[in-house]
């Protein structure tokens, strides 16, 4: 089964620090995206970041930026200068072909 | 704001009953996609419709039907609704229905008693 795993239900950081939420994913197939998407209290979902599996070179948005290990079939979100909007439940996701898949999810938040 | 409307907000409706849950997508996207989020099963995806075509089908059960209009707003349509079946339902909109950028709607609260 293709299925996403995000290990941490919580994490909490400090305003202006860093912070890293891991998400793990299983699949047989090559050509796929991947996706962080953030829910904050208003319930939206915002996307954040999305990463292409046949691109090497990790993406970066702003303050948020990926590490993409293909092999290890991983796609942890760090986000840098942390702030008090970046708190909210973040969502790992993938697609494959027409099906798209998401984690459990990770509840960030930022202490002032 | 995302661009994709979706009415009502809220619905509160009786077990066994039926409702339908609307969407608009973003000005120029020809394809629909839903998803159900629920405490229990997480945020799953339902049902996709490209132009009008269904085009790919999660975990979406046969009690549940979607349609795509001329004009590309969605219906998705919830019969013999169950206890269970509350739960917050997003619709997303893209350009052409591959990988590109989805983009939420704000979702409609299903509560069903």
């Amino acid at each position: 089964a293709q299925t996403v795993t995000q290990s941490q239900p919580e994490m909490s950081v400090q305003e202006a620090e860093t912070v890293t939420l891991s998400c793990t994913y299983d699949t047989s197939e090559s050509d796929y995206y991947l996706f962080w998407y953030k829910q904050p209290p208003s319930r939206q979902m915002i996307l954040v970041i999305r990463q292409e599996a046949y691109k090497q070179q990790n993406a970066t948005e702003n303050r948020f930026s990926v590490n993409f290990q293909k092999a290890a079939k991983s796609f942890s979100l760090k986000i840098s200068d942390s702030q008090l909007g970046d708190a909210a439940m973040y969502f790992c996701a993938y697609r494959i072909s027409n099906d798209m898949r998401f984690g459990a999810g990770t509840r960030l938040t930022v202490k002032p | 704001d995302s661009g994709v409307t979706q009415t009502p907000k809220h619905l509160i409706t009786a077990t066994g009953q039926r409702v339908t849950l609307r969407c608009s997508p973003r000005s120029g996207d020809l394809s629909v996609y839903w998803y159900q989020q629920s405490l229990d099963q997480g945020l799953q995806f339902l049902i996709q419709y490209y132009n009008g075509e269904e085009r790919a089908k999660g975990n979406i059960l046969e009690r549940f039907s979607a349609q795509q209009f001329p004009d590309l707003h969605s219906e998705l349509n919830l019969s013999s609704l169950e206890l269970g079946d509350s739960a917050l339902y997003f619709c997303a909109s893209s350009a052409s229905g591959g990988a590109d950028e989805q983009y939420f709607g704000p979702g409609t609260r299903l509560t069903v008693t």
